[in-house]
């Protein structure tokens, strides 16, 4: 299994431009998450989707958009790319998000993709 | 909002020490998680704790939950460099959202 697939693992924007970050998983995990790593402030959550068609905002939505059309794909926008959106961003999934359906609720990661905007 | 503290951020430790990182809550959690990320990485879970108590082992690493749902600790016996990288607590609250720990950095001293 490739688990969860992230694309692209670097780039580059100037100020302004838009951009979609990919993230794929092949484990028909329900829940699927977008995460920014910055130093020193851990993981904070953007989005999230509990299944197709429902997404949610996180801890730090705006700038970002998400889409959840089918349960393998959950792309990240940024709309117009600002400087304070240089981060890494991870994706992360698991099988289901409710207690009591038999799954621990770990998390499974994407290898992350390091954005830089000029 | 809700918060998990993560102390310390960093521990400088001579290989063959030991280490230790704590998470506290400021309220009672369903259950906590923990994961590690290697420089460069991304995290990989470790384990999940959900009784009021609980102690779990994996080899060298030592996992414990308090009594009240609120705190938690990692203890690493006899740290290898292997050991090295940095170690999130993530705590889920009523609403089963994970609260993020700002992790902890393991750095071996040369």
């Amino acid at each position: 299994n490739a688990g969860v697939t992230q694309t692209p693992k670097f780039q580059v924007l100037k100020t302004g431009q838009s951009m979609t970050l990919q993230c794929a998983q092949d484990m028909n995990h329900e829940y699927m998450s977008w995460y920014r790593q910055d130093p020193g402030m851990g993981l904070r959550l953007i989005h999230y989707s509990v299944g197709a068609g429902i997404t949610d905002q996180g801890e730090v939505p705006n700038g970002y958009n998400v889409s959840r059309s089918t349960t393998e794909d959950f792309p990240l926008r940024l709309l117009s790319a600002a400087p304070s959106q240089t981060s890494v961003y991870f994706c992360a999934s698991t099988l289901n998000f409710s207690p009591g359906q038999g799954s621990a609720g770990e998390l499974f990661f994407g290898e992350g993709s390091r954005l830089t905007v000029l | 909002g809700q918060q998990v503290m993560q102390i310390p951020q960093y521990q400088h430790v001579q290989e063959g020490e030991d280490f230790t990182t704590y998470c506290n809550s400021s309220t009672t959690l369903s259950n906590i998680q923990w994961y590690k990320q290697r420089p460069g990485g991304h995290p990989v879970f470790l384990i999940q704790l959900v009784k009021s108590g609980e102690v779990k082992k994996q080899k060298r690493l030592t996992f414990q939950f308090g009594e009240a749902k609120k705190n938690s600790s990692l203890h690493i016996t006899a740290t290898q460099t292997t050991d090295v990288g940095t170690y999130f607590c993530a705590g889920r609250d009523s609403n089963y959202q994970l609260i993020w720990g700002a992790g902890t950095k393991l750095i071996i001293k040369p």
